[in-house]
């Protein structure tokens, strides 16, 4: 069975691009959630998606925004781009809401120069 | 507010038992976990426990908690040069997952 898979790996942009990550969950998994993590503020959570629908977002400006395809594929996205938006971007994969278990991809790890 | 708390290394021999502690502040947490990263790596889920459970134990790993203190731990036996990596306790808050800052294990020979 597949794990969690984050496209791309590696990624670099320059300040004022804008940027798409894509997650694809495990398979029969519906729940898809974004978390930032950087040396400073640490693992942070960005926005969760279940059923196509953002059910939860964190405390981030509008810059960053996602979506969820009838497939639970997720896409997140960055526009006008900063160089504090470099960070590896995690993305996590459960069954549902309410599941106990989440697990991760290995990342994309996004540079802004 | 919403913090979850741990010492940031803890530098162990190999063969010896390992403890990383954590403290949270939601004290109506459903689940709480403990997740490894190793450098370059995504987040690795090691063992989770359900806020009702004092004591979850899979192969070395031990993870106790304490509600009354909001203190959880991971104990791992028998810790060798593999288990070099950050570890980092998360809670449950409805469908979102609160982070520690990690704590860096180093084993050492």
């Amino acid at each position: 069975k597949a794990g969690v898979t984050q496209t791309p790996r590696y990624l670099i942009k320059t300040r004022g691009q804008q940027v798409t990550l894509s997650c694809s969950p495990i398979s029969g998994h519906r729940s898809v959630s974004w978390y930032q993590q950087t040396p400073g503020q640490g693992l942070q959570f960005l926005f969760e998606y279940f059923s196509e629908t953002q059910r939860n977002k964190g405390n981030f400006p509008g810059r960053f925004s996602g979506r969820q395809f009838s497939n639970s594929r997720s896409e997140m996205n960055v526009s006008t781009l900063e160089l504090g938006d470099s960070a590896l971007y995690l993305c996590a994969s459960s069954l549902g809401r309410g599941w106990a278990e989440a697990f991760f991809g290995q990342g994309t790890r996004l540079t802004v120069v | 507010g919403e913090d979850v708390e741990q010492s940031l290394f803890l530098s162990v021999r190999e063969g010896d038992s390992s403890v990383i502690n954590c403290t949270y502040t939601d004290s109506s947490s459903t689940y709480l976990y403990w997740y490894k990263q190793e450098p370059g790596a995504g987040l690795q889920l090691l063992t989770y426990i359900f806020s009702n459970m004092d004591m979850k134990q899979d192969q070395r790993l031990t993870v106790l908690l304490n509600k009354k203190d909001k203190h959880l731990s991971l104990r791992i036996a028998d810790t060798q040069t593999g288990d070099s990596a950050i570890y980092f306790c998360a809670e449950k808050d409805t469908d979102k997952l609160i982070f520690g800052t990690g704590t860096r294990l180093q084993v050492f020979p």
